[in-house]
């Protein structure tokens, strides 16, 4: 059964700097795509990045970059350069593939994120 | 308007009520998500529509029934509910042509049932 694995409730991060949040994943598919979002306290799920599990080079959306490791099984998400408005929970997510073209996307517990001044 | 629209944005019933949860996306999307969030749980997924067809019923009891018009408007009517029902209730939509697409979450009805 695919799994995702967030080890961290919660992060501090001083604002300016970088923070890696963890993510491990388990699935037995050879395919297969792995999200990362930001939910605030207002409540909407925002997209961030995505690595397909074929791509060569990790991805990367302005400050945020996905450090993908396979072999580890592991898609930490790294904030670089971190904003008071980063403050958050993050949620990282796995496709789960039935064929078809729905994303039925399987979500790890999240970790919250608070940026001190 | 633009993205993905929940109303309510707060819901409070009792266990005999009915209630509706409505959802709207304006991005021309094919496929709908309902997702239930609980404190300190994983995101849960409850179904799924693509062109206005389920494709997915996670095992959601059904005192929670689904509703797909048309492929803009998205319902969930509640009834009987119980207090482990309160939680906050997400809508999504995705293009519906590529699973790899990332899903448009809405704000969310944040429901309460006593």
């Amino acid at each position: 059964a695919q799994k995702i694995t967030q080890t961290q409730p919660g992060m501090f991060v001083q604002e300016k700097e970088a923070v890696t949040l963890d993510c491990t994943y388990d699935t037995s598919d050879q395919s297969y795509g792995l999200f990362w979002y930001k939910q605030p306290s207002s409540g909407e799920m925002i997209f961030l990045i995505y690595q397909g599990s074929y791509d060569e080079q990790n991805a990367t959306e302005g400050r945020y970059s996905l450090n993908f490791q396979k072999a580890r099984k592991s898609a930490n998400l790294v904030i670089s350069a971190s904003q008071l408005g980063d403050s958050a929970m993050y949620f990282c997510a796995m496709v789960r593939r039935y064929g078809g073209a729905t994303n039925k996307l399987i979500f790890g517990t999240g970790t919250l994120l608070a940026v001190q001044p | 308007e633009t993205g993905v629209t929940q109303t309510p944005r707060h819901l409070v019933m009792g266990m005999t009520n009915k209630k509706s949860l409505k959802c709207e996306q304006h991005l021309g999307h094919n496929a709908m998500y309902w997702y239930k969030q609980s404190a300190k749980k994983p995101l849960e997924l409850m179904f799924v529509y693509s062109l206005e067809e389920r494709v997915e019923n996670n095992s959601v009891p059904s005192r929670f029934s689904p509703e797909c018009p048309n492929s803009s408007h998205l319902f969930l009517h509640l009834h009987t509910l119980q207090p482990e029902d309160s939680a906050l209730y997400l809508c999504a939509s995705s293009p519906g042509t590529d699973a790899n697409s990332p899903l448009h979450f809405g704000n969310g009805t944040r429901l309460t049932v006593t």
